[in-house]
């Protein structure tokens, strides 16, 4: 049973607009929550976190919203560039010292 | 900052051989780590869970006798591929946490042959 969901598998966005990837869950218990950027045959970076007493994080172009009551969680990425182009995961964990639970990823281009 | 490195990056091996790959916490220590499996386009999958000092636990449906896990140190755990298949042919990474974040390897790529 998954329980990270990223429903959207891709997508493509033009150089300078906004990126927004989506991730859903069903553990209630889920407390601190990641976004990863992966390329092809490289282990995952690290790019933001979140935990739950917070609804927003923001490092740079990257912000994460958090709306524990939908349980859903988002990446907004502005402006985008044509280096953000990889696969991004979320991630959760009932605590951050624990194992994590993955969504399968967004594909997502940026198109110069 | 906090690093954790795999060795190999990537091992090409034949069928039923036995394949080591080895995860370590470069400037800290870490009693928990993780494994993870990566299929071609799908989500990073936890394999199992190594503890230092104590057997690893493993994830339903992850063979034990076949993924065998030693956390033979405060930074160093491996994971061995017992008999390779080519099936077992995957994306291998670890991770360690530390002040409340996951630092990931980079991965190991394995192909059986």
């Amino acid at each position: 049973d998954q329980q990270v969901k990223q429903n959207s598998p891709s997508l493509s966005v033009q150089e300078g607009r906004i990126s927004i990837l989506n991730c859903d869950y069903t553990n209630s218990m889920f407390d601190y929550f990641l976004w990863y950027k992966k390329y092809p045959a490289e282990g995952p970076t690290f790019l933001i976190s979140i935990s739950s007493i917070k609804d927003k994080n923001e490092d740079g172009r990257f912000t994460v919203f958090l709306n524990k009551s939908a349980k859903h969680l988002s990446l907004h990425i502005v402006p985008s560039q044509p280096g953000d182009s990889a696969v991004y995961f979320c991630a959760a964990s009932e605590n951050p010292g624990n194992q994590f639970y993955f969504g399968t990823g967004t594909s997502l281009t940026v198109i110069p | 900052g906090a690093v954790v490195s795999q060795h190999p990056s990537w091992v090409i091996c034949k069928s039923g051989t036995s394949v080591k790959i080895e995860c370590r916490s470069l400037d800290f220590q870490a009693t928990t780590m993780f494994w993870y499996r990566q299929f071609p386009k799908q989500s990073l999958m936890l394999m199992a869970t190594s503890n230092e000092g104590s057997k690893a636990t493993y994830e339903q449906g992850v063979e034990k006798d076949k993924f065998l896990i030693n956390h033979a140190s405060l930074t160093l755990s491996t994971l061995t591929v017992t008999s390779a298949h080519p099936e077992d042919s995957s994306f291998y990474i670890c991770s360690a946490p530390r002040n409340y974040e996951q630092y990931f390897g980079p991965g190991t790529r394995l192909t059986v042959t």
